[in-house]
């Protein structure tokens, strides 16, 4: 049971280069995260999706592009990477229904050098 | 906006000895999940409380949503090495929430054997 599946699990690339990072859940949920982790500063929501083609910024979306043309998919483009976005990043998934716990990803590790 | 502490950030105890961590919203919530996620892994749900003044136990884990629905906390008795990790809290954020979660910045705990 993959559930939700991160890839790449860990990515380096330099600084401008354009990256997405990608995830997939099988479970037909409506909403979907993307969260950054950096130590001192818990998970920060990056964008969330409340379903197809309904995308929306979260607390630091600055540097950041989501698409969700795809129940199931959504990618996460960093269009012109800095260092400042070397971080673990978490996709998670939800039902639609009130108060439902997040399912998450195992998560990319991201360095740009 | 809505803002949810965690205290204390680390906290290192002995085999054995008991754990607490706290968090404290700035707002009323209609609910409280906590998720812990493993050194190197990546946060998994644990339980959500949703009545004022609510206690629920897991085994050795007593979580307790306070009576004014603005505070929680997690006790951890007689701490086993395989509790280690980083324990968060999260509540509803607010507004049109769309499942998404405000978290604590989360308590990283070790444990000496």
């Amino acid at each position: 049971d993959a559930g939700i599946t991160q890839s790449p699990r860990y990515k380096i690339t330099e600084t401008g280069r354009q990256v997405t990072l990608m995830c997939h859940q099988t479970w037909s949920h409506s909403y979907m995260f993307w969260y950054r982790q950096d130590l001192g500063h818990g998970l920060r929501l990056i964008y969330y999706s409340a379903a197809a083609d309904i995308t929306d910024k979260g607390e630091v979306p600055d540097g950041y592009v989501v698409s969700r043309s795809k129940t199931e998919n959504f990618p996460l483009t960093l269009e012109s990477a800095t260092r400042s976005q070397t971080s673990v990043y978490f996709c998670a998934s939800s039902e639609r229904e009130w108060n439902q716990p997040q399912h998450f990803g195992d998560g990319t590790r991201l360095s740009i050098l | 906006g809505q803002q949810v502490m965690q205290i204390p950030q680390y906290q290192h105890v002995q085999e054995g000895e008991d754990f607490t961590t706290y968090c404290n919203s700035s707002t009323t919530l209609s609910n409280i999940q906590w998720y812990k996620q493993r050194p190197g892994g990546h946060p998994v749900f644990l339980i959500q409380l949703v009545k004022s003044g609510e206690v629920k136990k897991q085994k050795r884990l007593t979580f307790q949503f306070g009576e004014a629905k603005k505070n929680s906390s997690l006790h951890i008795t007689a701490t086993q090495t395989t509790d280690v990790g980083t324990y968060f809290c999260a509540g509803p954020a607010g507004g049109t929430s769309y499942g998404k979660l405000t978290f604590g910045q989360g308590t990283i705990l070790t444990v000496h054997p």
